[in-house]
């Protein structure tokens, strides 16, 4: 079985510029989380969506936003972006929402750098 | 979310077993431990999870304590591919509000040496 694909593996911005990141999760899993990270603060939890709905929200500003497809796909866009939003974008899928027991299968991540 | 704390750093040498130890003072009843690990320029992955019993699968051995204010990840036999950054993550039950959200600490880096 695949797993979670996210794209672009790397992506070069300007500040004030938008971008858009892409995630497949594994298939038959409707759960798809997203995560920042980088070297400060460590891994971050932006949102996550089931069934084509937000479930849960970070403390992230509103420039961060989020949506999911019918075939649950997920992409996240970053708008206006500045300098301090570089860092590796990690997408998750679980096969169903919240639950203890559900297990996150985390892509490769998207490395974006803001210039 | 209740918080964990980790040494930030440990060594161990190759096929030596390893016990990673995280402190959850602030658990509740219904908080279920979680293990994920991050190997170098990868997605974190899950390692193992527990509730009150140890719990044993193919990766390593959870270790809980009988009051669940602290845990242990037990990995038996180092390899120089477990060398990662390991993260305790404290869930809450399913229903609640905290969903999928994982809530990553700064973890423990664990060196392996051949």
């Amino acid at each position: 079985k695949a797993g979670v694909t996210q794209t672009p593996r790397y992506l070069i911005k300007t500040r004030g510029q938008q971008v858009t990141l892409s995630c497949s999760p594994i298939s038959g899993h409707r759960s798809v989380s997203w995560y920042q990270q980088t070297p400060g603060q460590g891994l971050q939890f932006l949102f996550e969506y089931f069934s084509e709905t937000q479930r849960n929200k970070g403390n992230f500003p509103g420039r961060f936003s989020g949506r999911q497809f019918s075939n649950s796909r997920s992409e996240m866009n970053v708008s206006t972006l500045e300098l301090g939003d570089s860092a590796l974008y990690l997408c998750a899928s679980s096969l169903a929402a919240g639950g203890t027991y559900n297990e996150q299968f985390f892509g490769p991540g998207t490395r974006l750098t803001v210039l | 979310d209740a918080k964990t704390t980790q040494p930030n750093s440990m060594e161990s040498n190759e096929e030596e077993p390893v016990h990673l130890p995280c402190n959850h003072s602030t658990i509740s009843g219904t908080d279920y431990i979680h293990w994920y690990r991050q190997l170098p320029s990868q997605g974190p992955e899950y390692v193992i999870h527990g509730l009150t019993s140890n719990v044993n699968n193919r990766m390593a051995s959870l270790a809980i304590a009988e009051d669940r204010k602290s845990s242990t990840l037990i990995l038996h036999r180092a390899t120089l591919r477990d060398a990662a950054v390991y993260y305790c993550i404290l869930r809450a039950n399913a229903g609640g509000t905290s969903y999928g959200k994982l809530t990553f600490g700064q973890g423990t880096i664990l060196t392996v040496h051949p």
